[in-house]
């Protein structure tokens, strides 16, 4: 079936500095992924969709300037937590659907865990 | 703007007894999908739900469409403990615009 894979899993950081998130789909091309955010005990909230070769596009109250998103392959997106703050930090997690999987069909990664301190 | 409600947001129950997770959205759509996830983890895909009155079952889980009363349920049927977990529901608009929206999720404790 469709893999989607997410790296890193976990990862901590010092308040300021930047992380980046990979989000591969391994054997589908993914026209478009989505970035989730997860608070502990709550649902998913979608952060932006992102297609490949063109800008992402945010949800409302979604800074842009934060959360760098890059589609540059039909295989990769980036997300990237700028200048990260404790308040940053969340679980999460990319989506990705694509020719293989379009039996309407989402693929999760795994998810990370982001850890500001 | 979209909005998906689940009822009930915490269950209770016990091993052996049957019950209903019910999935409500505010908009027009044909595309509901189900998902589990474990403490820690990300999503497991279990229904896709594409037309209304689309029933599928998966060994004690059988999900539901009405498309009419924007309504999907999840029943369990004797549960076991394997089966505590958040329960998901997420519904993709019609016009394809892709992005599902999540309801509040249902957590589910199974109890010996």
């Amino acid at each position: 079936g469709a893999v989607v894979s997410q790296h890193p899993s976990w990862v901590i950081c010092k308040s300021g500095t930047s992380v980046k998130i990979e989000c591969r789909s391994l054997d589908f091309q993914a026209t478009t992924m989505f970035w989730y955010r997860q608070f502990p005990k709550q649902s998913l909230m979608l952060m932006a969709t992102s297609n490949e070769g063109s800008k992402a596009t945010y949800e409302q109250g979604v800074e842009k300037d934060k959360f760098l998103i890059n589609h540059a392959s039909l295989t990769l997106s980036t997300l990237t937590v700028t200048s990260a703050h404790p308040e940053d930090s969340s679980f999460y997690i990319c989506s990705a659907r694509g020719f293989r999987n379009a039996n309407y069909g989402y693929t999760f990664g795994s998810g990370t865990r982001l850890t500001v301190v | 703007e979209l909005k998906v409600e689940q009822n009930p947001l915490f269950l209770s129950m016990q091993e052996g007894k049957n019950y209903t997770i019910y999935c409500n959205y505010s908009t027009t759509s044909d595309r509901l999908y189900w998902y589990r996830q474990d403490p820690g983890k990300s999503l497991e895909s279990l229904f896709v739900l594409l037309s209304n009155g689309a029933v599928k079952q998966e060994g004690r889980l059988m999900a539901s469409l009405d498309t009419k009363a924007r309504l999907s349920t999840l029943h369990i049927t004797a549960a076991v403990h394997d089966l505590s977990a958040t329960y998901f529901c997420a519904v993709d608009p019609s016009f394809g615009n892709e992005k599902l929206t999540f309801g509040t999720g249902t957590r589910l404790t199974i109890i010996p």
